[in-house]
């Protein structure tokens, strides 16, 4: 099984709200991911947990905050976004970081709306 | 120049037919090159990857590296309508960072 759930579907948003996305999945893995996609364009990455602790940040602004409250799950907190992130947020997992491959299987994504 | 250059197509071609995909990358240090496919609107799915140079088949898709040349391709043969979604190339550099193409949309009519 590789699969990776991700709540809401979709979210819409005001730019003074806070919201909580979230990404679980059942594989073991120890590393887990999220990246930001804009239509038409690849995905970037954001952020990447590695054995529950934050191990890269691509500097992304701090209205974006996220958590791994354990191996299996990844919360992205989100407060006073602004319309241009807007967007498909995609998380994403692999067995860990202390690997030559990872193979990252991705979830269907929570597509964000900012108003 | 971006790190993985790749044609963003539309790439449109008759069911049945080979589909051609390609990237090239700018950075010898890549070892392991990924393809992604991505359906409309869905999160992208891990469909093959190679090490180094050479090639590897899986069913209908055959995936080729030629790091001399730092070219990237992937064939689809016997494309299906269910083929149509957008591929994208995806080496990792040496921490396991993903360095996506643009990602070739591709269309397969009946």
């Amino acid at each position: 099984d590789t699969e990776v759930t991700q709540t809401p579907k979709h979210l819409v948003m005001g730019m003074t709200n806070k919201k909580s996305l979230k990404c679980e999945q059942h594989m073991g893995h120890r590393a887990m991911y999220w990246y930001k996609q804009k239509a038409k364009k690849p995905p970037e990455l954001m952020f990447v947990y590695s054995y529950e602790k934050l191990s890269i940040n691509e500097s992304v602004p701090s209205r974006f905050s996220p958590e791994c409250p354990n191996s299996s799950l990844l919360n992205l907190h989100l407060h006073a976004l602004q319309p241009e992130d807007s967007a498909l947020y995609l998380c994403a997992s692999s067995q860990d970081t202390d690997r030559e491959v990872y193979e990252q299987y991705f979830g269907p994504g929570t597509r964000l709306t900012v108003t | 120049q971006k790190e993985v250059e790749q044609d963003p197509g539309p790439l449109s071609v008759p069911e049945g037919a080979i589909v051609s995909l390609n990237c090239t990358y700018s950075n010898s240090a890549f070892q392991y090159f990924m393809w992604y496919r991505q359906y409309s609107r869905k999160g992208p799915e891990l469909l093959m990857y190679t090490y180094s140079s050479g090639n590897k088949e899986d069913g209908r898709f055959t995936a080729q590296v030629d790091k001399s040349s730092k070219y990237i391709s992937l064939f689809i043969r016997d494309s299906q309508p269910s083929d149509s979604a957008t591929y994208l190339c995806a080496p990792t550099d040496s921490w396991g960072k993903l360095q996506f193409g643009a990602g070739t949309q591709v269309v397969v009519t009946p």
